[in-house]
């Protein structure tokens, strides 16, 4: 089974801008959460998503959002950009949104903004 | 305020030495305790995932101990290998529909 991949793994963008992420997960699963990671912060929850539907959302702005397309495919999007944004942006794949099941990470994406 | 703290927060040990990570957590109420490894550009890694009725469960020379009284979880890792070398990521999930909770990790670098 492939594991959960994210596209683009490195990303350079400018204050300002916005960026999209995309994170496909393991096939049959249908819960991605999306998470931050800097070195300073450590790994911090931003939103979940199961069935196209966010089931529960982390404390970041509402610069930051999500969704979930009905492949369970999931996209997440970071308008006006600021410098503090840097960081490791991670997904997870679970079979089912219950705090039991195994979370498969992805490899993450890098992004920096300048 | 539900919170994971791990200790240290870095470690050197010599490769085939023996090394125990702590967390400690005050998430309450508590469902679940997972340990990650996750190594330098890469994803986490589960190695363990513990409910409050399980003391103990091992993967490999990886072993967690759990003690839901305390609050407490340990990682022990058993004759160090190289490939050890990486971060130790504790993570407690409360209650049902609730986020997970990340510690900040332990970096463990181990040298030959």
């Amino acid at each position: 089974k492939a594991g959960v991949t994210q596209t683009p793994r490195y990303l350079i963008k400018t204050r300002g801008q916005q960026v999209t992420l995309s994170c496909s997960p393991i096939s049959g699963h249908r819960s991605v959460s999306w998470y931050q990671q800097t070195p300073g912060q450590g790994l911090q929850f931003l939103f979940e998503y199961f069935s196209e539907t966010q089931r529960n959302k982390g404390n970041f702005p509402g610069r930051f959002s999500g969704r979930q397309f009905s492949n369970s495919r999931s996209e997440m999007n970071v308008s006006t950009l600021e410098l503090g944004d840097s960081a490791l942006y991670l997904c997870a794949s679970s079979a089912a949104s219950n705090s039991y099941n195994e979370q498969f990470f992805g490899p993450g994406t890098r992004l920096t903004v300048l | 305020k539900n919170q994971v703290e791990q200790s240290p927060q870095s470690l050197i040990i010599l490769e085939g030495k023996n090394c125990t990570l702590q967390c400690n957590y005050t998430v309450s109420p508590f469902s679940n305790l997972r340990w990650y490894k996750q190594d330098t550009g890469r994803g986490p890694v589960s190695l363990t995932i513990m409910t409050f009725s399980e003391n103990t469960k091992s993967n490999g020379r990886y072993t967690a101990t759990l003690d839901a009284d305390t609050k407490q979880s340990s990682l022990h890792i058993t004759a160090s290998q190289l490939s050890d070398s990486a971060s130790y990521i504790c993570v407690v999930s409360g209650q049902a529909g609730t986020a997970l909770i990340f510690g900040k990790g332990t970096t463990l670098s181990v040298s030959s």
